[in-house]
């Protein structure tokens, strides 16, 4: 089945800079790549996807690249801000055959992002 | 935010104890899921259901079960609680072709 790697497990950053996390896949068939928030206490919430036939897409300050070929996605925060500290998980998933995608995601580990004011 | 709700929100229970756990919708979205969260380990699947009576198992489903009577209903079984089953748990619904998951605001249990 499917397998997510995270790296790195921990980032710290002074407010402003830029942060950068990375996850590989296993499986070549997944084609949904999205990207979710957890703040402290809280639920994950989804802050940005991505599909198999796009290679970047941005919203903000926030961007997703996908290199389907080394099968790793990434994850990209300008201008930092205290309150994009939270954990941040990847996922992977991939269609059913002649179906839709299911939402049957698998995680990264995480990453604890801590933006220092 | 989606109409996902969980209960109970905590819970303390021995080893040994069976425990039930309730996800309740009012999206009427198909799917739904049951993750479990652990440091160093992320989120990870239990069980998930494509729709009334059609479940299927995830990554860790050893040591639970599920069942799906209603649409809006996905209730997790711990038949025996151990204490690797002490977690926090979330529940999951996801539409038909977005692969977006809204998630409950998780259960806490805890297996002395």
């Amino acid at each position: 089945g499917e397998n997510v790697e995270q790296h790195p497990s921990t980032l710290s950053v002074q407010e402003g800079d830029s942060a950068v996390i990375k996850c590989t896949y296993s499986d070549s068939a997944s084609n949904y790549f999205p990207w979710y928030k957890q703040e402290l206490g809280k639920r994950p919430q989804l802050i940005i996807d991505i599909r198999s036939n796009v290679g970047e897409k941005k919203d903000q300050r926030i961007a997703v690249t996908l290199n389907k070929t080394a099968k790793h996605f990434s994850l990209h925060i300008t201008e930092t801000q205290p309150e994009d500290s939270a954990v941040y998980f990847c996922a992977a998933s991939k269609k059913r055959s002649g179906s839709s995608n299911t939402g049957k995601l698998i995680f990264g580990q995480g990453t604890t992002l801590q933006v220092k004011p | 935010d989606a109409g996902i709700t969980q209960s109970p929100r905590h819970k303390v229970t021995e080893t040994g104890t069976p425990v039930t756990l309730r996800c309740h919708q009012t999206e009427n979205h198909r799917y739904m899921y049951w993750y479990r969260q652990d440091p160093g380990h992320g989120l990870r699947l239990i069980h998930y259901s494509y729709g009334v009576k059609d479940t299927d198992k995830g990554e860790v489903s050893d040591g639970y079960s599920v069942s799906r009577s209603k649409t809006e209903d996905f209730l997790l079984t711990l038949e025996s609680a151990t204490s690797s089953q002490t977690s926090v748990y979330f529940c999951a619904i996801s539409e038909l072709d977005t692969g977006e998951l809204f998630f409950g605001e998780g259960s806490r249990l805890t297996v002395l």
